[in-house]
C-alpha cells in the first residue's frame, strides 16, 4: 500500500461545468501524477508535479490545471468539463522521497463521466 | 518531447508458447525504461525497469527485456507464457532528470489454454 487516496472514486458531471479531483499522498513522495486511460489509448500523461508549486504539462493538457500547493496534495481540475473527458483518472507516486526508486504506485481511480 | 510505440495492440498465444513484445521510444537523451502489467480489474504493477547497467534485465514471473539503444527498442519476451500471464502490457519511458513518463498503448495478451 503506497498511501494514495484518490477522491472522489465516482462522479458524474454535466458539461460545462468545473470537476476537481483529488490525490493525497501520506509518504512525502516529491513526484505525482496524473494519468487519463481510455481504451485503445493506454494512459496518457495529463500533468505532473516534482514539488511543490513545480509542475509540469504532459501529453493531454488542454482543459486541465493543477495544483500542488503542499507535498501531500496534488488536485486536477476540469475547467469546463466536456464529454471527451469522460475517463477513469489515475493519480501516482513516483517511488523513493526523491523518484529515485521509478517505479510508479498508483491511486485506485477515479472514473468521471461527463453527460 | 519523448514518445512510446507498443506495435502490438493485440496478441493471442497458447500456453507454452513464446512471448515477446515489441517498444520503441523516441528521444534523444537518457531515458529509464520500464514494462508494466495490468491485470483485469488492478492496478498497473512493475515487471521491470531498466536504468543504466547491462541491457538485459530480468523481472519478475519470468519477464525478461532487451535495451538496445540503437534501436531504440526495450523488447518484453517470456519463453513460455502461462494462461495467468493474461493482461495487458505498457511499456513507459522517462527522462533522466525531468521524470516525465510516459506511457504506450499497450498490449492485451491473451493466453488460451
Amino acid at each position: 500500500d503506497a498511501g494514495i487516496t484518490q477522491s472522489p472514486r465516482h462522479k458524474v458531471t454535466e458539461t460545462g461545468t468545473p470537476v476537481t479531483l483529488r490525490c493525497h499522498q501520506t509518504e512525502n513522495h516529491r513526484y505525482m501524477y496524473w494519468y487519463r486511460q481510455d481504451p485503445g489509448h493506454g494512459l496518457r500523461l495529463i500533468h505532473y508535479s516534482y514539488g511543490v508549486k513545480d509542475t509540469d504539462k504532459g501529453e493531454v493538457s488542454d482543459g486541465y490545471s493543477v495544483s500542488r500547493s503542499k507535498t501531500e496534495d496534488f488536485l486536477l481540475t476540469l475547467e469546463s468539463a466536456t464529454s471527451s473527458q469522460t475517463s477513469v483518472y489515475f493519480c501516482a507516486i513516483r517511488g523513493g522521497a526523491s523518484g529515485q526508486d521509478g517505479e510508479l504506485f498508483f491511486g485506485e481511480g477515479s472514473r468521471l463521466t461527463v453527460l | 518531447a519523448q514518445s512510446v510505440s507498443q506495435h502490438n495492440h493485440h496478441v493471442i498465444l497458447s500456453e507454452a508458447a513464446s512471448l515477446e513484445l515489441g517498444c520503441n521510444y523516441s528521444y534523444g537523451g537518457t531515458v529509464n525504461l520500464f514494462w508494466y502489467v495490468q491485470y483485469p480489474g488492478q492496478h498497473l504493477q512493475l515487471l521491470l525497469k531498466y536504468f543504466s547497467g547491462d541491457p538485459l534485465v530480468k523481472g519478475i514471473k519470468g519477464f525478461e527485456a532487451e535495451f538496445i539503444k540503437s534501436k531504440f527498442s526495450f523488447n518484453l519476451r517470456k519463453p513460455s507464457v502461462q494462461w495467468s500471464d493474461t493482461a495487458e502490457y505498457f511499456c513507459a519511458v522517462d527522462t533522466s532528470g525531468t521524470y516525465k513518463y510516459i506511457f504506450g498503448t499497450g498490449t492485451r495478451l491473451k493466453v488460451l489454454a
